[in-house]
């Protein structure tokens, strides 16, 4: 089973709307990402999770923010976006501890637009 | 820093032929992985084919192959016997194979957008 799972998969909110996107794995996977792709681009990291921990954020706004309640969930809420903001949001997984990097598994994203 | 490049914004090729799509990346590292991602219209990115760097043999998964140059950095993917499934964004994308924090994230190229002609 390779699924990681992204909910909801559309989403429209307002500026000074708060919400959340949520991503689940069931791999045993221990690293976890969030991407944002605007169209016709390549996905571009925001953070990654490692055992649980923030181990890297691109510099992203603080009204993105990440949570990983436990190994198997991720979450990133969000609170006073922009217009451009929106765009397709995508949630990866990957093992770790495996002599170096291994292959990453994405969600089928949720598509957010910032009205 | 590494880098991904990706040539060719966009191919077509008629169905049941084969395409090469290209792929070059700019690395110091000795160790490391290579991906072809695909990502249809409005549907999930999923892998097609990964190599390994230390791996001379060049990774196939059915009709999909790559030519893995190290020496000439360059990562190409062919397809054969095209279908109309396989139009889709397709994304080259480079990972170190050193742990450490930093090293914990793919560099994706700019993306081929292929065209399937029936």
């Amino acid at each position: 089973d390779t699924e990681v799972t992204q909910t909801p998969k559309h989403l429209v909110m307002g500026m000074t709307n708060k919400k959340s996107l949520k991503c689940e794995q069931h791999m045993g996977h221990r690293a976890m990402y969030w991407y944002k792709q605007k169209a016709k681009k390549p996905p571009e990291l925001m953070f990654v999770y490692s055992y649980e921990k923030l181990s890297i954020n691109e510099s992203v706004p603080s009204r993105f923010s990440p949570e990983c309640p436990n190994s198997s969930l991720l979450n990133l809420h969000l609170h006073a976006l922009q217009p451009e903001d929106s765009a397709l949001y995508l949630c990866a997984s990957s093992r770790l501890g495996t002599g170096g990097a291994d292959t990453q598994y994405f969600g089928p994203g949720t598509r957010l637009t910032v009205l | 820093a590494q880098t991904v490049t990706q040539s060719q914004p966009e191919m077509s090729v008629q169905e049941a032929e084969t395409v090469t799509l290209s792929c070059t990346y700019d690395t110091s590292e000795s160790d490391y992985y290579l991906f072809w991602y695909k990502q249809p219209p409005s549907r999930q990115m999923i892998l097609v084919i990964r190599q390994e760097a230390y791996k001379q043999q060049n990774a196939t998964e059915n009709r999909f192959s790559v030519n893995f140059q190290k020496a000439a950095k360059s990562f190409s993917l062919k397809i054969s016997d095209s279908q109309l499934g396989d139009a889709a964004m397709y994304f080259c994308a480079y990972r170190s194979a050193h742990q450490g924090n930093r090293d914990d994230k793919i560099i994706f190229g700019k993306g081929t957008r292929l065209h399937i002609l029936p």
